[in-house]
């Protein structure tokens, strides 16, 4: 079984500073995707940015990027020039990648409550 | 093109009663995919689902939960007998074939009294 653990909490920034946000996970599979998502207050889930594991270049979306380090098992999170908009709970997700037409469910981790500061 | 539709957004029951949540998933998307979250933590699988047939039930209790895709009509899942630990917010997300990403709808509120 697969495991996603977030050990921040919580985070805060100043707006227009960078934050990074942790995720590790643990695998036995190659074949893999790994995921950011948001929760603002709303609490609706909103993609923030995807990457594929056996693509070695780190995935980037405008201000968000990733560090994904495949052989230590780490997909953290920057966030560049944060807004006050980025305020959040963050998600780290996991999903294997199945056969055929099959994606499969998320693991989630616990996630990372983020403030950002005017 | 309209995103995941979920309904109702609150949902109030009594121990005891029946719950029903319906998912529409976004236009052209054949997967379906429930999710719960529990106050304060990260969001749990529960079931996977294709049209008309469940793919990955390992997350669902094994009662008084079912879910169900049909050909024609949104996903439901249904709890019968709801008890106060099921009290928790119920995300439904879909995502279209041959596509690892999901997309999530706004999520139903279950509250049981």
């Amino acid at each position: 079984a697969q495991t996603v653990t977030q050990s921040q909490p919580e985070m805060s920034v100043q707006e227009a500073e960078t934050v990074t946000l942790s995720c590790t996970y643990d695998t036995s599979e190659n074949n893999y995707y790994l995921f950011w998502y948001k929760q603002p207050p709303s609490r609706q889930m909103i993609l923030v940015i995807r990457q594929e594991a056996y693509k070695q270049q780190n995935a980037t979306e405008n201000r968000f990027s990733v560090n994904f380090q495949k052989a230590a098992k780490s997909f953290s999170l920057k966030i560049s020039d944060s807004q006050l908009g980025d305020t959040a709970m963050y998600f780290c997700a996991f999903m294997k990648r199945a056969g055929g037409t099959s994606y499969g469910k998320l693991t989630f981790g616990q996630g990372t409550i983020l403030t950002v500061h005017p | 093109n309209a995103g995941v539709m979920q309904n109702p957004r609150h949902l109030v029951r009594r121990r005891g009663q029946e719950a029903r949540l319906r998912c529409s998933p976004m236009k052209g998307h054949s997967h379906v995919y429930w999710y719960r979250q529990l106050p304060e933590e990260g969001l749990k699988f529960m079931v996977y689902l294709q049209k008309e047939n469940i793919i990955d039930e390992s997350g669902m209790p094994k009662e008084r939960f079912s879910a169900e895709f049909p050909k024609e009509g949104p996903s439901i899942l249904r709890i019968q007998q709801v008890v106060r630990g099921d009290s928790a917010a119920y995300f439904c997300a879909s995502s279209p074939k041959h596509s690892e990403t999901q997309y999530f709808g706004p999520g139903t509120r279950l509250l049981v009294l």
